[in-house]
């Protein structure tokens, strides 16, 4: 099966620019992640959508970061204004269902914000 | 509030040595626990959880609820283990979110 879909791969900004993010899941999954991964650091969970309906945002910095997932598939996650400390990977990734174990990743779009 | 800790950032081992990467958890409640892999230019995968109780590429991990861990284990180490290794947990209850250690690069030393 085709594995989740990230673009951009490698986006660089300067500080106060927007930036998005997209992600297409594996077909079928409910389930959606956008994770942050600050070099160093293991994966921060930053929103989880179930099919359109958000689940858990509490760690998305809601006063710069935004996502949606309007059809319940494919996902966008926007940053504006950006910051330098928003330099990072950001993954996305998805499970079959809520609560399923297993979480597919996508490859990941590093950010490198001057 | 749930933690994963990887005491090790590297960890470097001799091909055909056995191999202990270490993991720590603090959770109030009985978690799910997960190691995931990322191998060079690859994608973070799922390697082993915890309630399936199965040996994957030779690896094992144990849950040791009096201690808090769940080290992963391989007794020989082969060159393609190569990889960074993350430790994750899971609550059972709520939106079941995973946090992830800070992850431990492990080199084989041919």
């Amino acid at each position: 099966e085709a594995g989740v879909a990230q673009s951009p791969r490698y986006k660089i900004i300067e500080k106060r620019q927007s930036v998005a993010f997209w992600c297409n899941p594996i077909s079928g999954h409910a389930t959606l992640y956008w994770y942050q991964q600050i070099l160093g650091q293991g994966p921060k969970l930053l929103i989880q959508f179930q099919n359109n309906g958000v689940v858990d945002d509490s760690q998305l910095p809601k006063d710069r970061f935004s996502a949606e997932r309007l059809k319940g598939v494919d996902s966008t996650l926007k940053i504006q204004p950006a910051k330098l400390e928003d330099s990072a990977v950001y993954l996305c990734a998805s499970s079959y269902s809520f609560g399923d174990n297993e979480q597919f990743f996508g490859p990941g779009t590093r950010l490198t914000v001057l | 509030a749930q933690r994963v800790t990887q005491p090790e950032k590297l960890l470097s081992v001799f091909k055909g040595a056995p191999v202990e990467l270490k993991c720590n958890y603090s959770y109030s409640g009985s978690p799910e626990l997960f190691w995931y892999v990322q191998y060079s230019r690859q994608r973070l995968q799922l390697l082993l959880r915890h309630i399936s109780r199965e040996s994957i590429k030779g690896f094992t991990a144990d849950l040791n609820k009096g201690e808090t861990s769940f080290h992963l284990k391989k007794p020989f180490a082969q060159e393609e283990d190569s990889a960074m290794y993350y430790c994750a947990l899971r609550s059972n209850f709520g939106n079941e979110k995973l946090t992830f250690g800070t992850g431990t690069r492990l080199t084989i030393i041919p």
